[in-house]
């Protein structure tokens, strides 16, 4: 089944403790995205990456970090949370040819107290 | 100016109604419209696709475009209770770039 995959879903956590929320695509995507979305404000995007090492910032990328080691992985770090990335979290990915139909995985709900 | 507008709702309908959703933008340049629903505690999904301008249909479902008025809408008719979501339109002017920007979404009740 073609799909992406987050882990964790759900994640409470301290402030200032790292964490990596992990994504993961079967579709053999080039462009892989990822989202925080708040009410209100909709989706923003923190980073994106057109393909293997190539990443860059988003609209929101303050506090993230992202890398893109291998096609189907793409992994977002958190070197130090903060209560301002309480959010919901969501990777994406598309054929780059294509980057109008995004694939969303399921979501992970991130709490930072 | 965002480049996106959309009307958050929240929209409640009683079940067999017609539905109208609505984006407007600003920027002349977007070639593609998209129509993404999002069921709660789900990622976002794609629902239909118009490349420029006119209509397209599909079951229920039917996205409408006017550049000229820089305007979109999708009409869902005969409204189900399973048509419950929030709607998330979004907009590209070209692809192999990351240009792709979302409205906020309207969260849709269908009232049994």
């Amino acid at each position: 089944e073609a799909q992406v995959t987050q882990n964790p879903r759900y994640l409470i956590t301290v402030t200032g403790k790292k964490l990596t929320v992990t994504c993961s695509q079967n579709m053999n995507h080039e462009y892989m995205s990822w989202y925080r979305q708040d009410p209100g404000l909709g989706l923003r995007q923190i980073y994106y990456s057109m393909n293997v090492e190539v990443t860059d910032k988003g609209d929101v990328p303050e506090g993230y970090k992202v890398s893109r080691k291998e096609k189907r992985n793409f992994p977002l770090i958190l070197e130090s949370p903060s209560p301002n990335q309480t959010s919901l979290y969501f990777c994406a990915s598309s054929p780059l040819d294509s980057n109008y139909e995004q694939y969303f995985g399921p979501g992970t709900r991130l709490t930072v107290t | 100016q965002k480049e996106v507008e959309q009307d958050p709702g929240p929209l409640s309908v009683p079940e067999g109604a017609i539905v109208s959703l609505n984006c407007t933008y600003s920027n002349s340049a977007f070639q593609y419209f998209m129509w993404y629903r999002q069921y709660s505690r789900k990622g976002p999904e794609l629902l239909m696709y118009t490349y420029s301008s006119g209509n397209k249909e599909d079951g229920r479902f039917t996205a409408q475009v006017d550049k000229s008025s820089k305007y979109i809408s999708l009409f869902i008719r005969d409204s189900q209770p399973s048509d419950s979501a929030t709607y998330l339109c979004a907009m590209s002017d070209q692809t192999g770039a990351n240009n792709l920007f979302f409205g906020t979404g309207t969260r849709l009740t269908v009232i049994p």
